[in-house]
């Protein structure tokens, strides 16, 4: 079956720090990737998606690129704000279940 | 716009009780879903629906009934509460679920305590 093993958190950093959280997955068939936010006291959100290999998405200054090789959907970002604190979710998805990283729990200090 | 409406966003229930978490889409997606939110477990599948008529189950089923009489509803039944569903339940649609690669829309949750 699918499976995904997402960074730990709880992540702490500065803000302007550059960000990268892992993401490896294991799936059936050919996956679509995403990375989903949540913010506090909401559902999740779409963040960003690539559904080839070597696809990058890219939002918001996010971006992640769809390693086929490496079965890997990394996120980065270059330089995080105070506003990017939030949990974020790494989702692959083939057929019709979606399947959840543990979620990556982000705060960004001053 | 609405998107994805959820209620109540709190309910505390005791064990035993029976109740319905509401979902409802204005979005007319074909594909709606429930999740519940556990720390350190992140997001579990209960059930899903590809469409009106259609339901099955995720990755933990047991304890909940689902129907989908129409497009826009996707309620979620508890039958006999137990503590062990105390947890924030998320309601999520997409247009087509697996197919065309469209993602999720999420409500803003339920979070249930069962005492």
């Amino acid at each position: 079956g699918n499976s995904v093993t997402q960074m730990e958190g709880p992540v702490t950093l500065s803000e302007e720090a550059f960000l990268t959280i892992n993401c490896t997955y294991t799936a059936t068939g050919y996956p679509s990737l995403f990375w989903y936010v949540q913010y506090p006291g909401e559902g999740l959100q779409l963040l960003l998606k690539a559904t080839k290999a070597d696809d990058k998405g890219s939002n918001k200054g996010f971006e992640a690129t769809y390693r086929k090789e490496t079965t890997s959907f990394h996120l980065e970002k270059g330089s995080v704000q105070v506003s990017d604190s939030a949990v974020y979710f790494c989702a692959p998805n083939t057929g019709n279940q979606f399947y959840f990283g543990t979620g990556t729990s982000l705060t960004v200090i001053p | 716009n609405a998107g994805v409406t959820q209620t109540p966003k709190f309910q505390v229930l005791k064990t035993g009780q029976s109740m319905t978490l509401q979902c409802a889409q204005d979005m007319n997606h074909e594909y709606m879903s429930w999740y519940r939110q556990d720390p350190g477990m992140g997001l579990r599948l209960i059930h899903y629906s590809v469409g009106a008529g259609i339901t099955d189950q995720g990755e933990v089923p047991n304890g909940y009934n689902v129907s989908r009489s129409t497009t826009e509803d996707f309620p979620l039944r508890l039958l006999s509460a137990a503590p062990s569903q105390t947890s924030v339940y998320f309601c999520a649609s997409s247009y087509s679920g697996g197919k065309y690669n469209s993602p999720l829309h999420f409500g803003n949750g339920t979070r249930l305590t069962v005492t």
